[in-house]
């Protein structure tokens, strides 16, 4: 049973590139959270996700960031004209139901800006 | 305020020794939970040991404990006999509010630790 998967592990974009994170959550998981971890930080919440609904995205940027979890195939966070700020790692979460139970981190992907 | 505040940017321990990881928490809610995570320099998050605010125990897992002091709002990570492999980031979290529909964690800074031979 493989755990949430996220690719790619290490991502470099130029400024203004267009970066996009993929999350699939642990099968039998349909709820997805995604996470930003700034250097030197903990994780903080961006979004939440359920298969073609966006529940809470009250921790997201307001602008070029944007994410979605299709009826099929993974999450996808996606960053349009990226800056150095948007330089992070990026964590995937994902979950049976609502809540916390089963909750499991995927290892994350490191983007790096130059 | 600092929902979470993990005052120790480092700590160094010797092999063998045990340790103790602070923790403050702030919040109004009645309900909510605590977490620790170990991030190794490979960057995963690990997920160690949970404690919730009506559990009248403090939680154990292995050689990882969770010292709670609810009045005083602390939830401290203690690891006894450390080894080398314990070297690595130490996140505490808090979920708030019904544990049937909380889904978002608060995380603090972070502790690095050292574990010395």
């Amino acid at each position: 049973n493989a755990g949430v998967m996220q690719n790619p592990r290490h991502l470099v974009r130029r400024r203004g590139q267009e970066a996009r994170l993929r999350c699939s959550p642990m099968k039998g998981h349909s709820h997805v959270y995604w996470y930003r971890q700034l250097p030197e930080e903990g994780l903080k919440f961006m979004v939440y996700l359920q298969k073609e609904n966006i529940i809470d995205e009250s921790g997201m940027p307001k602008e070029r960031f944007s994410a979605e979890f299709p009826k099929e195939g993974p999450s996808i966070l996606r960053i349009q004209q990226v800056v150095r700020g948007d330089s992070a790692a990026y964590f995937c979460a994902s979950s049976p139901g609502r809540g916390l139970d089963g909750y499991t981190f995927g290892s994350g992907t490191r983007l790096t800006v130059v | 305020a600092q929902k979470i505040t993990q005052t120790q940017p480092g700590m160094f321990v010797q092999e063998k020794e045990a340790v103790t990881l602070d923790c403050t928490y702030d919040t109004s809610d009645p309900s909510y939970g605590l977490f620790w995570y170990k991030q190794p320099s490979s960057g995963e998050m690990i997920f160690l040991i949970y404690q919730g605010s009506y559990d009248q125990q403090n939680a154990t897992e292995g050689r990882y404990s969770l010292n709670f002091q609810k009045a005083r709002k602390s939830a401290n990570l203690v690891i006894s006999a450390s080894q080398l492999g314990d070297s690595a980031m130490y996140f505490c979290a808090m979920r708030e509010g019904r544990r049937a529909g909380s889904y978002q964690l608060t995380f603090g800074k972070g502790t690095k630790l050292s574990v010395i031979p």
